[in-house]
C-alpha cells in the first residue's frame, strides 16, 4: 500500500475485554515495530518483528500483551483482559530493513484505544 | 539506559521568528539521531536525521547538527511559518528500537 495502515483508528472497549489492533505495513518492508504513546509523552517501544519472528519483545509491559506477524506482512497486537491503564495510542511502523539508522521507519496514524 | 530529553512545550512563536528546540541525549556508543514531526491529525513523519558526529541533517528549512561533545541535537529553523505548527519529537536509534523524547508542541501565530 501507499503507507502503513492501522485499523481501527479508534477503539473503545470495556475493562476486562479482549482487543485486537491491526497493522498493515508498507509492501516489502521486512521490519515492523509497535509502539505505545500516552498523552503528552513520546512513543514507547513494545515489540519489533523482522519477518515473521519477534526479534525483540522486551517492551511488552506484561503477558496480557501479545503480537503476531504470521506471514511476515500484517501484524496484530492482541491485548487480553484490558485495563484502564492500557488506554493510549498504539503506533505501528515499518522499514525496509532492521534498525541501524540507515533506513527510515514509516509510521501509521495509530489506533486510539480507550478502556472504560 | 539510553534516553532523550527535549525542551518542554508548548513553544509559541510569531511567524518568521527563529526557532530552536533543544534536545540532549544519553547513550552508550554513537546512535543515529532523528527529529520526527506530527502534524495535527497525521502520523509521525521523519523530518531529518544524522548518523554520526558532526553530521547535519536538514529538511524543509529545518536543521540539526549531531554534537557528540555536548550530546545534543538541537532543531533550528531560521523563519517559521504557521504551517510548521506541530509536535516535534527527538529520538535516537538504540539497537532494535527508537528512544523518544516527550515531544515539544510548536504553535506559530500569524
Amino acid at each position: 500500500g501507499a503507507g502503513v495502515s492501522q485499523t481501527p483508528s479508534n477503539k473503545v472497549t470495556e475493562k476486562g475485554k479482549y482487543v485486537e489492533l491491526r497493522c498493515d505495513p508498507i509492501s516489502g518492508h521486512t521490519a515492523l515495530y509497535w509502539y505505545r504513546q500516552s498523552l503528552g509523552q513520546g512513543p514507547e517501544f513494545l515489540i519489533y518483528f523482522q519477518g515473521t519472528g519477534a526479534a525483540d519483545d522486551s517492551g511488552l509491559p506484561n503477558d496480557r500483551f501479545f503480537a503476531v506477524r504470521p506471514e511476515g506482512s500484517v501484524s496484530t497486537l492482541k491485548i487480553q483482559r484490558t485495563e484502564r491503564g492500557d488506554s493510549a495510542v498504539y503506533l505501528c511502523a515499518s522499514s525496509l530493513a532492521g534498525p541501524g539508522g540507515n533506513t527510515e521507519a514509516f509510521f501509521g496514524q495509530g489506533t486510539r484505544l480507550t478502556v472504560v | 539506559g539510553d534516553s532523550v530529553t527535549q525542551m518542554e512545550g508548548p513553544v509559541t512563536l510569531s511567524e518568521e521568528a527563529f526557532l530552536t528546540i533543544n534536545c540532549t541525549y544519553t547513550a552508550t556508543g554513537y546512535p543515529s539521531l532523528f527529529w520526527y514531526v506530527q502534524y495535527p491529525g497525521e502520523g509521525l513523519q521523519l523530518l531529518l536525521k544524522a548518523t554520526k558526529a558532526d553530521d547535519k541533517g536538514s529538511n524543509k528549512g529545518f536543521e540539526a547538527t549531531y554534537r557528540k561533545e555536548t550530546t545534543s541535537f538541537h532543531l533550528e529553523k531560521g523563519s517559521v511559518q504557521v504551517s510548521d505548527s506541530a509536535v516535534y519529537f527527538c529520538a535516537l536509534d538504540s539497537n532494535y528500537q527508537l528512544i523518544w523524547g516527550a515531544g515539544t508542541k510548536l504553535i506559530i501565530k500569524p
